[in-house]
């Protein structure tokens, strides 16, 4: 078993659409957790950060941890056609040697359409 | 401001033939780290590099040998290719915490 899951889909929807995006983790350590965007042929870029549970949004974008079910959640309002990537969550321990070591899921690919 | 830049951005390779893979950060970040991104199985961390003069061991680090040349620069060897190293590989550096910038990716076959 993966030590952190996530659903590839793919997954397509209109624009406008709310999209729920999510990971489920085994790891108990995992203290800080990312959602990663990539566009096609790109490096991945960080959308999201968040250190241990709760919420946090930056625009039409939040993030969710959830530390007792081991699982996090992306939402994405009022979606657009420039929102069509691959979402990756990641995941690391608490710093020191951890540092940078993250755990990435395998990604979900979203494609919004007009 | 660049950023983090991989070089090449492609490469095909015969099975046992070596090259490096090239990356460089103009952040002054003190991190630096290589992944590779297969199809389902996400990114996996092959070397990083905590510090200048420091490297260590990811998940994935078979077939692989890393140099710290400053800095700056944080190169990545494959001494012989094998077609189980087709894949695309990141760089990425890191000023501290768990927020990495990544490169735009080398995209490597090995025949």
């Amino acid at each position: 078993q993966k030590e952190v899951e996530q659903d590839p889909g793919p997954l397509s929807v209109p624009e406008g659409a709310i999209v729920s995006l999510n990971c489920t983790y085994s790891n108990s350590a995992f203290q800080y957790f990312m959602w990663y965007r990539q566009y096609s042929r790109k490096g991945p870029e960080l959308l999201m950060y968040t250190y241990s549970s709760g919420n946090k949004e930056d625009g039409r974008f939040t993030a969710q941890v959830d530390k007792s079910s081991k699982y996090i959640s992306l939402f994405i309002r009022d979606s657009q056609p420039s929102d069509s990537a691959t979402y990756l969550c990641a995941m690391s321990q608490t710093g020191g040697t951890s540092y940078g070591k993250l755990t990435f899921g395998q990604g979900t690919i979203l494609t919004v359409h007009p | 401001n660049a950023g983090v830049t991989q070089t090449p951005k492609f490469q095909v390779l015969k099975t046992g033939q070596s090259m490096t893979l090239q990356c460089a950060q103009d952040m002054n970040h003190n991190s630096m780290y290589w992944y590779r991104q297969d199809p389902g199985m996400g990114l996996r961390l092959i070397y990083y590099s905590a510090s200048e003069g420091t490297t260590d061991k990811g998940e994935v680090p078979n077939g692989y040998n890393v140099s710290r040349l400053n800095k700056r620069e944080f190169s990545l060897r494959l001494e012989s290719a094998a077609p189980s190293q087709t894949s695309v590989y990141f760089c990425a550096s890191g000023g501290g915490g768990e927020k990495l910038f990544f490169g735009s990716g080398t995209q490597l076959s090995v025949l």
